[in-house]
């Protein structure tokens, strides 16, 4: 079982359109979350943490739930800039190495 | 800007050869440094932990022979693939955690490598 699990999409919706990730996570001592946004051939970007009560940055919000290792981003008012590989990302404190789920790809059409 | 800088960003050498890209700390020094590889369409996979002035730790499966990591200073960290094989083609990446105890991670801007 993979440590971080997503779902590869990918995503086609149209501009505007809300979208749902999900993302779930095998390490119960996992301590930290983010999603990062990897465009393609490029290096992974910190997109936000993921924080327990959740969080929200303009049209973008996380959620956490501990109890179940789950992890979500929901994006709000679609742009074509939003198309991009969206990870998962997961660190326990001891490791202090990211774990990174393999990405939902997601494509906004106009 | 970049607060972590890795070089080259592109590479093609031939098999058998040994090529290094090297990953260095802008304005900030970093203790550890990490190395992923990425295949296509595949996540990111941790290949080691890189320790200023020790050894590297090196994820199951990784052979520390072939992947060389050097941390000789707190702002530079070296990946050295020795005999390279068109196997070993892929996308490698570093990163740095900001601080000790900080969670914040900088991405280099990833190395290309094409071994024909």
């Amino acid at each position: 079982r993979k440590e971080v699990e997503q779902d590869p999409g990918p995503f086609n919706v149209p501009e505007g359109a809300t979208v749902a990730f999900n993302c779930t996570y095998s390490n119960s001592a996992s301590q930290s979350f983010f999603w990062y946004r990897q465009d393609c051939r490029k290096e992974p970007k910190l997109l936000m943490s993921v924080y327990s009560s959740g969080n929200e940055d303009g049209r973008f919000t996380a959620q956490l739930n501990r109890a179940s290792q789950y992890i979500s981003l929901l994006i709000r008012d679609s742009k074509l800039s939003d198309s991009a590989t969206y990870l998962c990302v997961v660190s326990d404190t001891g490791r202090r190495a990211l774990t990174f789920g393999s990405g939902t790809r997601l494509q906004v059409q106009p | 800007g970049a607060v972590v800088s890795q070089h080259p960003s592109r590479v093609i050498c031939k098999s058998g050869t040994s090529v290094k890209i090297e990953c260095r700390s802008l304005d900030f020094q970093a203790t550890t440094m990490f190395w992923y590889r990425q295949f296509p369409k595949q996540s990111l996979m941790l290949m080691a932990t890189s320790n200023e002035g020790s050894k590297a730790t090196y994820e199951q499966g990784v052979e520390k022979d072939k992947f060389l990591i050097n941390h000789a200073s707190l702002t530079l960290s070296t990946l050295t693939v020795t005999s390279a094989h068109p196997e070993d083609s892929s996308f490698y990446i570093c990163s740095a955690r900001l601080g000790l105890a900080g969670n914040t991670i900088y991405f280099g801007e990833g190395s290309w490598l094409t071994v024909v």
